[in-house]
Formats: C-alpha cells, sequence, structure tokens
C-alpha cells in the first residue's frame, strides 16, 4: 500500500458542486499539506497542518477549505467547485523538523465542467 | 515575479547526453534546496537534496548552488529514458519553514 493514498485518482464534477478530496497517510508524519499543480505555475500550497488542531491557510486558500479529521487523515473540500478549480492536486506529508521528508500522494486529477 | 523561476522546458535530448536544470530564485535567505522527480501521474519524489552552496554527487546526478548568483542546478550524466519526467526545484530558508516550488522542467531523453 501506498504511503500516502488519494482518492479519488480522478474526478469530473459540474460548476457549484460541493467536493471533497481524502488523503491518509501511514507515515506517521504529523504534518499534511495540501497543493494544486497547473501547468507553469509549479505547486501552490492551498492549506497545511502542522497537528490534528493546527491548521493554516497557504497562498491560494480561497474557495477551499480542510478538515484534518486525525494526525493520518487530511481532507480538502470544494465548497462551490468551478472551472478554474480543475487542476491537478497533491496531498503531502512530512515530519515535523525534517526538512527533507515531504512524502507526496500520487494525485487527484479534478475536472470541473 | 516568481520567487523561483525554472524553465518549463520540454527538454528534449538524446540518450547518453549530459543535461543540465536550473533554478534561480530571487530569497537570499533560501540556505536549503532540492530537487524533485515527477513523473506522469505521480507525485513528486525527493531526488536530491543540498545546504547552502556548493556541489552534491549522488551517482549520475550533481546538485550544485551558487548563493552568490541564486542560482541551483541539476546536472544528469548519460541519461536515459527511465530519466524522462518533470524536474522540480525547491527551497526554503529554514528546516521548518514551508517549501517554495519552482515550476518545474519538464526533460525528454529519447533512445
Amino acid at each position: 500500500d501506498a504511503d500516502v493514498t488519494q482518492t479519488p485518482r480522478n474526478r469530473i464534477t459540474k460548476t457549484g458542486k460541493r467536493i471533497m478530496l481524502e488523503c491518509s497517510q501511514t507515515k506517521g508524519h504529523d504534518r499534511m499539506y495540501w497543493y494544486r499543480q497547473d501547468p507553469g505555475l509549479g505547486l501552490r500550497l492551498i492549506y497545511y497542518s502542522f497537528d490534528v488542531k493546527d491548521i493554516n491557510k497557504g497562498e491560494i486558500s480561497d474557495g477551499y477549505s480542510v478538515s484534518r479529521q486525525a494526525q493520518a487523515k487530511f481532507s480538502l473540500s470544494l465548497e462551490s467547485a468551478i472551472p478554474n478549480q480543475t487542476a491537478l492536486y497533491f496531498c503531502a506529508t512530512s515530519d515535523s523538523g525534517v526538512l527533507w521528508g515531504y512524502t507526496f500522494g500520487s494525485g487527484t486529477r479534478l475536472t470541473v465542467v | 515575479q516568481k520567487e523561483v523561476e525554472q524553465d518549463p522546458g520540454p527538454l528534449s535530448v538524446p540518450e547518453g547526453a549530459i543535461v543540465s536544470l536550473n533554478c534561480t530564485y530571487s530569497n537570499s535567505a533560501f540556505q536549503y534546496f532540492m530537487w524533485y522527480r515527477q513523473y506522469s501521474r505521480k507525485g513528486p519524489e525527493l531526488l536530491m537534496y543540498t545546504y547552502s552552496s556548493g556541489n552534491k554527487e549522488d551517482g549520475r546526478f550533481t546538485a550544485q548552488v551558487d548563493k552568490s548568483s541564486k542560482y541551483i542546478s541539476l546536472f544528469i550524466r548519460d541519461s536515459q529514458p527511465s530519466d524522462s519526467a518533470t524536474y522540480l526545484c525547491a527551497m526554503s530558508a529554514n528546516a521548518g519553514n514551508m517549501l517554495t516550488f519552482g515550476g518545474g522542467t519538464r526533460l525528454m531523453v529519447k533512445p
């Protein structure tokens, strides 16, 4: 099994719908992140969480919300999806204070029509 | 202007060529530098990391940092078709800070 699992792998949804992307990890890491990737723009941080009770906005949090249900689970919600949220979404984890250890999931390809 | 700039490519080279991938950055506080490799439909995987200036070698890969020029490079010797991927640079000022990523360079190594 993958260390960081994202579900679903692919999703097509309609404008205005609420959608949740889920991430779970078996690394035992305390830190979790949500990024989106767009061609030419690289990885942009949406939200991050340093532990279950700590949630922080990243550079592009508008239109998104998150929930850290447990140390191993971090979900991303789009409250009312819009077409410019079409992107590849990645969940990542790391161990506090260990910079080199970002582990990424395989991504969720989201299309909003 | 982005904090970390990276040519998106694609960069197409024949098998066996030496590849040079580069990033420039504007934040002089960055001192931790990483290269991630991302295969199609996969998440990025850490390839190499360096601290401050200098070179680091790992097999066919060499990471080089020039802090005075705010410029980092990844060299791939004897490139293989399996090296075809997108390479992202990432950097941070401190060990506990978020990583700032470049946009990635797509590399294609042709047999």
